[in-house]
């Protein structure tokens, strides 16, 4: 199994700054087709999963700008730009290169 | 629009299956290169991927529950299945459905408690 591998935050980010979440695979995510095949999700508390960025670095349709993804084949980050009360929660990056589909185990973002 | 909906038993004593539905809208599972994911979530952890299935009935397990899984579909009535057999205390959890590989739309989730 592709193991994911995510880092800790700081805790708290204060209002206005920058996040990067980092995530590392035990394996390449990179195809044959040349993509990466990457997802990050947001859950705020309560809710269930929000898709951020598929294929590492493309944005889900009504996802912020301020969310990029980024990263080579086994080592990615998740910049999270002028961050906001409401990116709160956990962030989770996912495999989705091979079976089975494995997920990071998440990082909590809080925001004073 | 796109929407995604779990349901099942909710209270389970250990060793019985547990059957669970997700009915969905906005997309059909005939529709080439479609797959509708389950995932579980006990409370306060992590995300689990359990199984997947596809529009060409091709399926996907996770091998850490071993054969317990089973996945189906309903393409005529816009419903994906899965059945886990023998249950114990270790799969209470949420359980959620999402469509695809980038699992860009998922349900809400149903709360599923294993319990003597």
């Amino acid at each position: 199994d592709i193991v994911m591998t995510q880092g800790v935050l700081p805790n708290p980010v204060p209002s206005g700054e920058s996040a990067s979440i980092t995530c590392r695979s035990s394996k390449s995510l990179v195809y044959k087709d040349g993509k990466t095949y990457l997802n990050w999700f947001l859950q705020r508390p309560g809710q269930s999963p929000q898709l951020l960025t598929y294929w590492m670095s493309t944005r889900a349709s009504g996802v912020s700008d301020r969310f990029s993804g980024s990263g080579s084949g086994t080592y990615f980050t998740l910049k999270i730009s002028r961050v906001r009360a409401e990116d709160a929660g956990v962030y989770y990056c996912q495999q989705v290169r091979e079976y089975p589909l494995t997920f990071g185990s998440g990082t909590k973002l809080e925001i004073k | 629009q796109v929407t995604l909906k779990e349901s099942g038993t909710g209270i389970l004593q250990p060793s019985q299956a547990l059957s669970l539905t997700c009915s969905f809208s906005g997309f059909s599972l005939s529709t080439t290169g479609i797959c509708v994911s389950w995932i579980r979530q006990p409370s306060g952890k992590g995300l689990e991927w359990l199984a997947d299935i596809c529009w060409d009935d091709g399926k996907g397990y996770n091998p850490s529950l071993k054969n317990r899984l089973s996945i189906s579909k309903d393409t005529s009535n816009n419903q994906a299945f899965l059945k886990i057999t023998s249950v114990d205390t270790a799969d209470t959890a949420t359980y959620y459905c999402a469509r695809g590989s980038f699992f860009d739309y998922w349900g809400q989730g149903v709360m599923v408690t294993v319990s003597s």
